[in-house]
């Protein structure tokens, strides 16, 4: 079955700097793998996704992920950090008998410092 | 941009009433689904629905719950008998084919 394992429940950085959000994934074949935002009281909102095409994948907001299948990783990055970035940022991967189903992540919550 | 709209966007029931929770779908999608969010919890799958039938679901869709499409626009959830543990943000989403899904804002339901 397939999983991801979101590796910090809480991330803090301060505005201006680098966004690191780590996610290791769990798959018995090449996974389509997703990271969604959740801003306080809002929807999930999806920020990227990965479906083989190319590794490095650039999403919305200056945000990017990098697939290694080596590493079984796909980090959400960004190389500065805004305050509206303050959210909780959901790994997900598709599973399923027939693909439609999504499974998250516990979810990291990020804390932008002014 | 098109999206996924749900209401009520926050609705609090007696234990033991039903609940229906609704849902309009992106127009040209044929794929919707359920997903709720226990506070504190993460984000479980609930059902997938496809040409008018429960394609997928999960343990947790027991037999309180069920899923309807009445007619072209909207795709509902009923609770039949809530419990005080159904107290969840339920997310309502659609897809074309297996393309990314779309979620709604979420409709937090509190069962007391």
């Amino acid at each position: 079955a397939q999983s991801v394992t979101q590796l910090d429940s809480h991330v803090s950085v301060s505005e201006g700097t680098p966004v690191l959000l780590r996610c290791n994934y769990s798959s018995s074949y090449s996974p389509s793998l997703f990271w969604y935002v959740q801003h306080p009281n809002k929807g999930l909102q999806l920020l990227l996704k990965y479906t083989s095409a190319a590794t490095l994948v650039k999403g919305i907001n200056g945000f990017e992920a990098e697939f290694k299948k080596s590493e079984t990783s796909f980090h959400l990055t960004k190389p500065s950090a805004h305050m509206s970035d303050a959210a909780e940022y959901f790994c997900v991967v598709r599973s399923g008998e027939y693909g439609n189903k999504l499974v998250f992540g516990a979810g990291t919550i990020l804390r932008v410092k002014s | 941009e098109p999206e996924v709209t749900q209401t009520p966007s926050h609705q609090v029931t007696q234990m033991g009433q039903e609940v229906i929770l609704r849902c309009v779908p992106i127009s040209n999608h044929l794929y919707f689904y359920w997903y709720r969010q226990i506070l504190g919890q993460k984000v479980e799958f609930l059902v997938s629905f496809y040409n008018n039938e429960i394609s997928e679901k999960s343990e947790i869709f027991d037999d309180q719950f069920s899923v309807e499409r009445p007619d072209g626009s909207n795709f509902t959830l009923k609770i039949r008998s809530t419990k005080l543990e159904d107290s969840a943000m339920y997310f309502c989403a659609s897809s074309e084919a297996l393309g990314t899904i779309y979620f709604g804002e979420g409709s937090w339901l509190t069962v007391v």
